[in-house]
């Protein structure tokens, strides 16, 4: 069974702040599949970034960056500089290798990050 | 272009009424779904389509009722829904292989009466 755990409920920091929001995964597949998805209050899920389990090289795009463990089953998203705008919920999410029969998104629950002006 | 368009926005309904949601995209994908978001809970898989062939019904129940008409287009046929029914039902659509993004739409939200 896959499952993905953000331990973090809820986020709040005053813009400018760097935050760090944590997603610890677990699953028996040796390939897989990781991804950040950001809800703003609209609803729509924003895709942010995916990674496969093979890949483990940290990534960085502008004020985001991502850092992948597999050693400790990790993939934790840090945004620098906070804005305003970053105020959302974040989705860590997990799925099988596979084509679309295997593509169930495991998600967790979520962290609501409020950012304070 | 990763747009996935939804339609209605929002939705009120009572249980007797049939309503259907709306789902497109244009970006050749091959593979869509269907997602029930409840507040404050992550989104739940409902249906995937593949090939404009169902291939995941996650058991849900039969007051929801999915069509792909053509490799385009996704909808959500709704029957006798009941008030617990009420959430955001997203549309998502990828390429279909191994481990594609999903992209997913603004969502419709429902509420039943």
């Amino acid at each position: 069974a896959q499952k993905v755990t953000q331990a973090q409920t809820e986020i709040s920091v005053v813009e400018k702040e760097d935050v760090t929001l944590d997603c610890v995964y677990e699953t028996r597949d040796t390939t897989y599949y990781l991804f950040w998805y950001k809800q703003p209050p609209s609803g729509e899920l924003v895709f942010l970034i995916r990674r496969n389990s093979f890949d483990e090289q940290n990534e960085i795009s502008g004020r985001y960056s991502w850092n992948f463990q597999k050693s400790t089953s990790s993939f934790n998203f840090t945004i620098t500089a906070s804005q305003v705008v970053d105020s959302a919920v974040y989705f860590c999410a997990l799925r099988r290798a596979g084509g679309t029969s295997y593509g169930k998104l495991t998600f967790g629950q979520g962290t609501i990050l409020t950012v304070h002006p | 272009d990763t747009e996935v368009t939804q339609t209605p926005k929002h939705l009120v309904m009572g249980m007797t009424n049939k309503k259907s949601l709306k789902c497109e995209q244009h970006m050749g994908h091959r593979a869509m779904y269907w997602y029930k978001q409840k507040a404050k809970k992550p989104p739940e898989l409902m249906f995937v389509y593949s090939y404009e062939k169902l291939s995941i019904n996650e058991s849900v129940p039969s007051r929801f009722s999915p069509e792909c008409p053509n490799s385009s287009l996704l909808n959500l046929h709704l029957h006798a829904l009941q008030p617990e029914d009420s959430a955001l039902y997203l549309c998502a659509s990828s390429q279909e292989g191994d481990g594609e993004t999903q992209y997913f739409g603004p969502g419709t939200r429902l509420l039943v009466l």
